[in-house]
């Protein structure tokens, strides 16, 4: 099973700040990898596939980057409105072993 | 518009059956992987199971290998999960997720539904 990191668990952040966000597979999935958010009550929201590509209506304020093993989700500047936990997700096993990391919890400061 | 809606969660003894069912609209839905992801109470995601557009392929978590079958109806434009020999541990929200491209194999989701609770419990 691929195991995939994502730190840290929480982070306390100010608006308007940039946001890095971790995550490390346990061994080299390439670029398939996702993130997503996910707000109390609701249902997780597709942010990033491809581990670079912005879903349909996402901000520019969200981007994705890395390859292989290590990859990071950044929020250049963030707002109110993206306290949430981040999950990031590996999809390259075939057949599908698909796994989730724990989430990033981003709180306000 | 995309929608999923899930049904059929609620409260079961262990050992027992339940038979989940995700509505779907507003996208051809022979066209897409669809899949089951679970969220224990307080709990991260995880990844359950996947079916292929078709419906002749199906993939399974170990976790509920054996116990859990996958399958879609696409007349109805409906996927299900049948879930026997429930345990404690399989308490958890049920979210069905649509496949964001349209190779008919999963990958990552881009649709969700709202959920349906699961509970396993004496």
């Amino acid at each position: 099973e691929i195991v995939m990191t994502q730190s840290p668990a929480t982070l306390s952040v100010s608006p308007g700040e940039r946001v890095t966000l971790s995550c490390r597979a346990s061994q080299s999935i390439s670029t398939n990898l996702a993130w997503y958010q996910q707000k109390p009550g609701q249902s997780p929201r597709l942010l990033i596939y491809g581990a670079s590509t912005r879903a349909t209506g996402i901000p520019a304020r969200f981007s994705g980057s890395g390859s292989g093993t290590e990859f990071t989700l950044t929020i250049s500047s963030l707002q109110s409105e993206d306290l949430a936990v981040y999950y990031c997700q590996q999809y390259n096993n075939w057949p599908p072993r698909f796994t989730f990391g724990l989430g990033t919890k981003l709180d306000l400061k | 518009e995309v929608q999923l809606l899930e049904s059929g969660g609620g409260l079961v003894q262990p050992g027992g059956s339940l038979r989940l069912s995700c509505a779907a609209s507003g996208f051809t839905f022979t066209n897409y992987a669809i899949s089951w992801v679970r969220q224990a109470p307080g709990r991260g995601l995880e990844w359950v199971s996947s079916v292929s557009g078709s419906g002749e392929s199906t993939y399974y978590a170990d976790s509920v290998k054996g116990r859990f079958t996958i399958s879609r109806d696409n007349s109805k434009n409906t996927l299900y999960l049948q879930m026997n020999s429930l345990r404690a541990e399989d308490t958890a929200v049920y979210y069905c997720a649509k496949d964001w491209d349209n190779t008919g194999y999963p990958s990552s989701f881009d649709y969700w539904g709202q959920g349906t609770l699961v509970t396993v419990s004496s």
